[in-house]
């Protein structure tokens, strides 16, 4: 059974690097991966989406090892704004099935 | 351009009463998403479309749930006979179409069953 596994929070401070890894063993050839963010009383926002290796846009990287397994989002130099909860997706290619996880409450201090 | 919109943002409803949620999606987007996220939980797959295919049902939790979506657009979702346990945010997202393409998300519409 397709899954994806989160940490249910984290805490960092203003100016640091946050990676939040999320595990998708059974991840199939064709599967992607996606991030998105959630802030309060809001619907989430994509982030960022790839399918191997590393990928980068004006807000995160997403890096993905070869083995796919897991895949970590890394947010450069975080500020308060960044507080918010980051969802996992893993969207299965043979069947078009969203796989979310639990989502990641991150707190970000001064 | 504008976004997803859904209607009712709040709706407060009595127990056994059905409800109505409408959303709205980005126009040419040819997939649409509606999920449940109840207080501090996930996000809870319900139903989606994808242009004139038969919708992929298979996360609405009981048969009270419906949806449909009429000329490729607007959306709504039937819950009837509500149950308190129905309270949650239902948050309507579209894509240009089904796969590995962005999900864009209304606000949502929050519903109290009392």
């Amino acid at each position: 059974l397709a899954k994806t596994t989160q940490p249910i929070s984290m805490d960092s401070y203003e100016g640091q690097e946050v990676n939040i890894t999320c595990s998708h063993n059974n991840i199939a050839t064709n599967d992607y991966i996606t991030w998105y963010q959630q802030f309060p009383s809001q619907g989430p926002r994509f982030i960022i989406q790839g399918y191997k290796t590393k990928v980068t846009n004006e807000v995160a990287s997403l890096f993905i090892p070869a083995d796919r397994k897991s895949s970590t989002l890394s947010l450069p130099r975080v500020s308060l704004s960044d507080t918010a909860v980051y969802y996992c997706l893993v969207l299965m290619d043979s069947n078009y099935q969203l796989i979310w996880g639990a989502g990641t409450k991150l707190i970000i201090k001064p | 351009g504008a976004g997803v919109s859904q209607s009712p943002s709040n709706k407060v409803t009595e127990k056994g009463k059905d409800v109505e949620l409408r959303c709205d999606p980005i126009s040419g987007h040819t997939a649409l998403y509606w999920y449940r996220q109840s207080l501090g939980q996930g996000l809870e797959f319900l139903i989606y479309f994808q242009g004139n295919s038969a919708p992929d049902k298979s996360g609405l939790p009981s048969d009270r749930f419906s949806a449909e979506r009429t000329g490729g657009s607007v959306s709504t979702l039937t819950i009837q006979r509500t149950q308190q346990e129905d309270s949650a945010v239902y948050l309507c997202a579209s894509s240009e179409r089904t796969g590995a393409y962005e999900q864009y998300f209304g606000p949502g519409t929050r519903l109290t069953v009392t």
